[in-house]
């Protein structure tokens, strides 16, 4: 079993709507990372989180220490919101342990 | 623009060879990341480097090394090459020691034939 367990695997919507990407752990973090990559490969660090709440735009991640949870919402889909988001954990030894990602089309 | 650079941004090249990739941090940042991105293991940490001194290690072979110069870029050294090393390779940078907000380069792909 992977440390950190990502679902959905794949996700198709229509433009428009709200989408949520979940994230769970099975280890101690001190802080969990949403990553979005684009088509191309490049990385895209979206949020660094360690407690409650973050919004940044469309995009807001949760987390819930307690339950090892977090997610990432995207309100409002759109088509260029396509990619693979992939949550990575951090653990006490500084290491990002990685999930094994998200793909998310938005069709118009 | 992340402000991380890799060069070079693909590499063919024949079993048992040796490459290197290097990576150039954001201007301040100290701390310097590789990670390797296969399709059959995901992305996987390999190793940080803090201001020329190697900081954490994670997956990485012993057939590859790396390591951080004084002006903070960092190269990553592969050697003895097998198919299964055809990943893409990031590097990510942060100011501080500790990874709590890093940048991420565009990658190097790496293929082995």
């Amino acid at each position: 079993k992977n440390e950190v367990e990502q679902s959905p695997q794949n996700l198709t919507a229509q433009e428009g709507e709200f989408i949520t990407i979940n994230c769970s752990y099975s280890v101690g973090i001190s802080a969990l990372h949403w990553l979005q990559q684009h088509p191309g490969g490049g990385i895209v660090s979206l949020f660094m989180l360690s407690s409650g709440k973050k919004k940044h735009g469309r995009l807001i991640a949760t987390i819930n220490i307690q339950e090892k949870h977090s997610s990432l919402h995207i309100t409002a889909s759109h088509p260029r919101d396509s990619a693979v988001y992939i949550c990575a954990a951090l653990r006490s030894t500084d290491k990002l342990i990685f999930g094994t990602g998200t793909r998310l089309q938005v069709f118009p | 623009d992340s402000g991380v650079t890799q060069t070079p941004k693909h590499l063919i090249t024949a079993t048992g060879q040796r490459v290197t990739l290097r990576c150039s941090p954001r201007s301040g940042d100290l701390s310097v990341y590789w990670y390797q991105q296969s399709l059959d293991q995901g992305l996987q940490f390999l190793i940080q480097y803090y201001n020329g001194e190697e900081r954490a290690k994670g997956n990485i072979l012993e057939r590859f090394s790396a390591q951080q110069f004084p002006d903070l870029h960092s190269e990553l050294n592969l050697s003895s090459l097998e198919l299964g090393d055809s990943a893409l390779y990031f590097c990510a940078s942060s100011v501080a020691e500790r990874a709590i907000e890093q940048y991420f380069g565009p990658g190097t792909r790496l293929t082995v034939t």
